[in-house]
């Protein structure tokens, strides 16, 4: 099937402004993961979802991030007020569960986002 | 939480020659260690991964080794070939409550010259 689907694929926005990114995991993972990844660096873990558990938002940078997932499936990233240390490549993940030792995450190609 | 340490952060090879990653990681609860690939511009792809109930495991030219004692484990790439250039990042997983979410080293940049 399909595999992780992010939309857009590239954002630039201006400083201020708001900005929401798309993720539709593979159908039937229940876990679905937001990572950000700066130029050059590694992947930086920002919120988790599990099913209908509240999710894990031990990664989210400040209050400006926020993320929702409708219905167990499609997620979305909402960041406001832009500022242009938020520029980075977010990639999203998706399991079948997050709940076993072993659960392999697969990518989305991610949305570079560009603050100006 | 979990820190992953990840070195080298670049890594230049001949094609034909082995290359190896090391990681180290802090939470001794960590259990599972995949490995992923991500070429220019493309997602990152798992390559391998290993279990903590697991020294070494290969798949062709690809091994981890795993060492529990010390925290760390290692990326074994022989015969290298120049598709093998790419950003290669380690990571770890732990079982504490409610952090299911990977914790990723810093990437290595491999570059196999032809």
């Amino acid at each position: 099937g399909a595999g992780v689907s992010q939309s857009p694929s590239n954002k630039v926005t201006e400083k201020g402004k708001d900005v929401e990114l798309r993720c539709d995991p593979i159908s039937g993972h229940t876990a679905l993961y937001w990572y950000r990844q700066s130029l050059g660096q590694g992947l930086e873990f920002l919120i988790y979802f599990q099913g209908n558990s509240a999710p894990d938002k031990s990664g989210l940078p400040s209050d400006r991030f926020s993320a929702e997932r409708t219905g167990g499936s499609v997620s979305t990233l909402t960041i406001q007020r832009t500022q242009q240390e938020d520029s980075a490549v977010y990639l999203c993940a998706s399991s079948l569960t997050g709940r076993t030792a072993k659960n392999i995450q697969y990518f989305g190609a991610g949305t570079r986002l560009s603050v100006l | 939480g979990e820190n992953v340490e990840q070195h080298p952060s670049t890594l230049s090879v001949q094609e034909g020659d082995s290359a190896v990653i090391k990681c180290t990681y802090s939470d001794s609860a960590s259990n599972y260690f995949p490995w992923y690939k991500q070429e220019l511009g493309k997602r990152p792809q798992l390559i391998i991964d290993i279990r903590s109930n697991v020294g070494e495991k290969k798949d062709q030219r690809i091994a981890v080794t795993l060492n529990k004692t010390a925290k760390h484990f290692s990326l074994h790439i022989t015969e290298t070939q120049p598709e093998d250039s790419a950003v290669y990042f380690c990571a770890a997983r732990g079982m504490d409550t409610g952090r299911r979410a990977l914790t990723f080293g810093s990437g290595t940049r491999l570059q196999v010259q032809p």
